[in-house]
């Protein structure tokens, strides 16, 4: 199975300021079709994973454009411009790519200052 | 909007089975793949396999092999997840997932004596 590994395990972040996120998977994760099957969530206290960006970069309907995913093959970052007190919560990267099984990293945990 | 909307929290004992219904609505439920995920108190998120709707192929994660049966009622939008021989370890919430994208609410399921 594809191992995900997430860095840092956890971040505090003030308010205003920037955040990067770091993924890396043991295979890369490009497939045939040109696509790498990336998808980053955030799990709010209390409730369910909620999608930010799916395959690498694109932006899931409703999402704050100050989130942004980037990366290519085995190393992938999401990127929070200014972090805003709502961001708080556990961010899970996920490949799709390798089924089955679909595997997640670790989470990070943003905690705002 | 999408929903899926999941039955309610269940206890059982050991050796039980449970079975979890995640009815969806707002878009054409044979059109996503539908997978189910969980999640143990205070721990990161396990994949368990996935089902196509359209015909109902199933994909299992090895782990969940001979213990789980994903199955779905296209009459009624739904899909469902039992898993047989119940341990104590199975304690978690339970998640389907549209093809990545929509989660529902979960269902905590709890193995106790």
């Amino acid at each position: 199975d594809i191992v995900m590994t997430q860095t840092p395990l956890s971040l505090s972040v003030t308010p205003g300021q920037p955040a990067s996120l770091f993924c890396k998977s043991s295979q890369s994760l490009l497939q045939s079709d040109g696509k790498t099957y990336l998808y980053w969530y955030l799990q709010k206290s209390g409730q369910s994973p909620q999608l930010l960006i799916y395959e690498v970069s694109s932006r899931f309907s409703g999402v704050p454009d100050r989130f942004s995913g980037s990366g290519s093959g085995t190393d992938f970052t999401l990127e929070i411009s200014r972090v805003e007190a709502e961001d708080a919560g556990v961010y899970y990267c996920m490949q799709g790519m390798h089924l089955p099984p679909w595997t997640f990293g670790q989470g990070t945990k943003v905690e705002i200052k | 909007q999408v929903q899926l909307v999941q039955s309610g929290a269940e206890v059982k004992k050991p050796g039980a089975s449970v079975k979890v219904s995640c009815k969806t609505s707002g878009y054409i439920f044979t059109r996503y793949s539908m997978h189910w995920v969980r999640q143990a108190p205070g721990q990161g998120l396990e994949w368990l396999g996935w089902i196509n709707p359209n015909n109902g192929d199933t994909n299992y994660a090895q782990k969940f092999q001979g213990r789980v049966t994903m199955t779905r009622d296209t009459s009624i939008s739904t899909a469902y997840m039992e898993l047989r021989r119940l341990k104590f370890d199975d304690t978690a919430k339970y998640y389907c997932v549209r093809s990545g994208f929509s989660w529902g609410q979960g269902t905590l399921v709890t193995v106790s004596s």
